[in-house]
């Protein structure tokens, strides 16, 4: 079963620009989670995504927004960059939404962003 | 913030067991604690997680206390792979619902 795949991996953007990156859950997720992961902040939740509507949402301002797809893919969307969104950004799948009791997350390789 | 302490940094012989100590003393009774482990450049890989007893797997045990303040994630036999970043979580509920909040986790090298 193939894992959980991101592109691009790498990612150069300056301020003011927007990008959007893409997650694909392993086959079969229906749950599909960003996570932004910087030194100075360790790694933080954005928000997750299950059958196409966003449950849960981490604390970010809202030039971060996602959306997922019928197939279950999921891209995010930074608008108006700004140095500090300097990151590796981390999609994380799992076959039942977050508030389960049970929840095994898969994360793919991220995405290395980086806002000159 | 998360509701996990870890120690920054630990080392551990190669071939030693390694013992990575959580504590999780606001822990409630339906919450479950779960390991996860970062290599470096690479995304977490999930470990295990428990609720109340000991489990273990092909990767490692998870002890409890009964109390279930604390825990400790068991590599039996530590390798140079083993050398990561391991993240005790335990799964909270905001006001936005259910989400992991990763700590900044213990450091773990393993040396030859």
């Amino acid at each position: 079963k193939a894992g959980v795949t991101q592109t691009p991996r790498y990612l150069i953007k300056t301020r003011g620009q927007q990008v959007t990156l893409s997650c694909s859950p392993i086959s079969g997720h229906r749950s599909v989670s960003w996570y932004q992961q910087t030194p100075g902040q360790g790694l933080q939740f954005l928000f997750e995504y299950f059958s196409e509507t966003q449950r849960n949402k981490g604390n970010f301002p809202g030039r971060f927004s996602g959306r997922q797809f019928s197939n279950s893919r999921s891209e995010m969307n930074v608008s108006t960059l700004e140095l500090g969104d300097s990151a590796l950004y981390l999609c994380a799948s799992s076959a039942r939404p977050s508030g389960g009791s049970y929840n095994e997350q898969f994360f793919g390789p991220g995405t290395r962003l980086t806002v000159l | 913030d998360a509701k996990t302490t870890q120690p920054p940094s630990m080392d551990c012989a190669e071939g030693r067991a390694a013992n990575l100590p959580c504590n999780h003393s606001t822990i409630s009774g339906n919450e479950y604690v779960y390991w996860y482990r970062q290599i470096h450049s690479q995304g977490p890989q999930y470990i295990i997680h428990g609720l109340k007893n000991n489990e273990t797997n092909e990767m490692a045990s998870l002890i409890i206390t009964e109390d279930r303040k604390s825990s400790t994630l068991i590599l039996p036999h530590a390798t140079l792979r083993d050398t990561a970043v391991y993240y005790c979580i335990v799964r909270v509920a905001d006001n936005y619902g259910q989400n992991f909040v990763f700590g900044p986790g213990t450091r773990l090298s393993v040396l030859p």
